[in-house]
């Protein structure tokens, strides 16, 4: 069973629409939890990025949530546009930290439709 | 300021064959990181540079090696390449290894093993 899981796989929404995706981690403790964006053809780029006390941090139109008792985080995109279509990826810092420690989820890839 | 960088942006390989993979780092960052982003799947840790020396490792085989030069930028090899080998290969860079500072991903290479 995979340390970070998402959900879902792939989504399509319209423009202007709102849409949330999921994040459901094993990992507990931890040290932080980031929401990355990739651009197809590009590598991943940090939205947000939340320690294991914070419970919510904003980005502009993203907005990330973290219910550290469920070990769930959601990443909610407000009035869509265009470029967001991308995937999203989750990734948690274990405890003892540095980035080649890093468990990446596999990342729901979104669509957004005019 | 210049990104990271990576070359080449596609490569092409055959079976058996060995590929080179070269990425340049933001100036004045001293640490590297390799991972490898297959399809469906989330990034995995390759190799982790950090002022010439290899610091850590993931759970690859030793056919996947790599260095870094004087001037940090760094070079990942695969050598007998298989079938499975075949995805995106990113690099980051960062001012440490450790948890201070942020990771910056470059827009990765693009393997296909046929």
């Amino acid at each position: 069973k995979n340390q970070v899981e998402q959900s879902p796989q792939s989504l399509i929404i319209l423009e202007g629409k709102n849409c949330t995706l999921q994040c459901n981690y094993t990992v507990s403790p931890f040290s932080n939890l980031r929401w990355y964006k990739q651009d197809t053809g590009r590598g991943p780029v940090s939205l947000t990025i939340m320690t294991f006390s914070e419970n919510t941090k904003s980005n502009g139109r993203y907005t990330a949530t973290l219910d550290a008792d469920t070990k769930q985080s959601s990443l909610h995109i407000t009035a869509s546009q265009l470029s967001d279509s991308a995937s999203y990826i989750c990734v948690v810092s274990p405890p003892e930290g540095g980035y080649n420690k890093l468990i990446f989820g596999a990342g729901t890839r979104l669509a957004v439709h005019p | 300021e210049a990104g990271v960088t990576q070359s080449p942006t596609h490569l092409i390989k055959t079976r058996g064959q060995q590929a080179t993979l070269r990425c340049s780092p933001i100036s004045g960052h001293t640490s590297v990181y390799w991972y490898q982003q297959a399809l469906g799947l989330g990034l995995q840790f390759l190799l982790w540079y950090d002022e010439g020396e290899e610091r850590n490792r993931g759970n690859f085989p030793p056919r996947f090696s790599g260095r870094q030069f004087p001037n940090y930028s760094s070079e990942l090899n695969v050598n007998a390449l298989e079938l499975e080998d075949s995805a995106l290969y990113l690099c980051a860079s960062s001012l440490d290894g450790g948890r201070a500072g942020e990771q910056y991903f470059g827009p990765g290479t693009r393997l296909t093993v046929t």
